[in-house]
């Protein structure tokens, strides 16, 4: 089944234990991101990866990193969380096709940092 | 820069009735893509429609429609026979067109409660 999988699902953690949230998808997609869901303000794009070791930033980058080594994985990474960064996370892949593009979307992980 | 307006944060409709969301968004771009996407509350986002803006004739997909204007920007989704399993958050989104996959901007959703 072509799915986007993320790792874990829910995660309470504290201020500055740092935390890495996985993202695997089986659909060879070139395209990955990571988004963050908040109330009021729909989703923002947090960092995104064109292909292995692309990356650059999107719209709220800053606490998180990312790396890209293998194609099918991109794991987002807060080196020091802040409870700020609770919010509800999505990671996403994709590949060009102009007629029937779709981003794939994975579960979501609820991240609460106190 | 993109940005995309969802005016109506709730919205409540009876089963079986119709039900449009709006949504407006502004860019300079030419070429670009239009979605909807369904969030029920198990929180997965499933893409309800598709909107290239080449294309002049408005997308469907069942029940769905979308009533695409794009002088006027405008994007709405009209959802025909409201079914109790509509009940959701959707998501109006853009992507520009750069001839790669590339960022979707979200507007902020429209609640949708559909009722007996």
């Amino acid at each position: 089944e072509a799915q986007v999988t993320q790792n874990p699902r829910y995660l309470i953690t504290v201020t500055g234990k740092k935390l890495t949230v996985t993202c695997s998808q089986n659909m060879n997609h070139e395209y990955m991101s990571w988004y963050r869901q908040d109330p009021g303000l729909g989703l923002r794009q947090i960092y995104y990866s064109m292909n292995v070791e692309v990356t650059d930033k999107g719209d709220v980058p800053e606490g998180y990193k990312v790396s890209r080594k293998e194609k099918r994985n991109f794991p987002l990474i807060l080196e020091s969380p802040s409870p700020n960064q609770t919010s509800l996370y999505f990671c996403a892949s994709s590949w060009w096709d102009r007629v029937q593009y779709e981003q794939y979307f994975g579960p979501g992980t609820r991240l609460t940092v106190t | 820069a993109q940005t995309v307006t969802q005016s109506q944060p709730e919205m409540s409709v009876q089963e079986a009735e119709t039900v449009t969301l709006s949504c407006t968004y502004d860019t300079s771009e030419n070429n670009y893509y239009l979605f909807w996407y369904k969030q029920p509350p198990s929180r997965q986002m499933i893409l309800v429609i598709r909107q290239e803006a080449y294309k002049q004739q408005n997308a469907t997909e069942n029940r769905f429609s979308v009533n695409f204007q794009k002088a006027a920007k405008s994007f709405s989704l009209k959802i025909s026979d409201s079914q109790l399993g509509d009940t959701a958050m959707y998501f109006c989104a853009f992507m520009a067109d750069t001839g790669t996959a590339s960022k979707l901007t979200f507007g902020t959703g429209t609640r949708l409660q559909v009722t007996l």
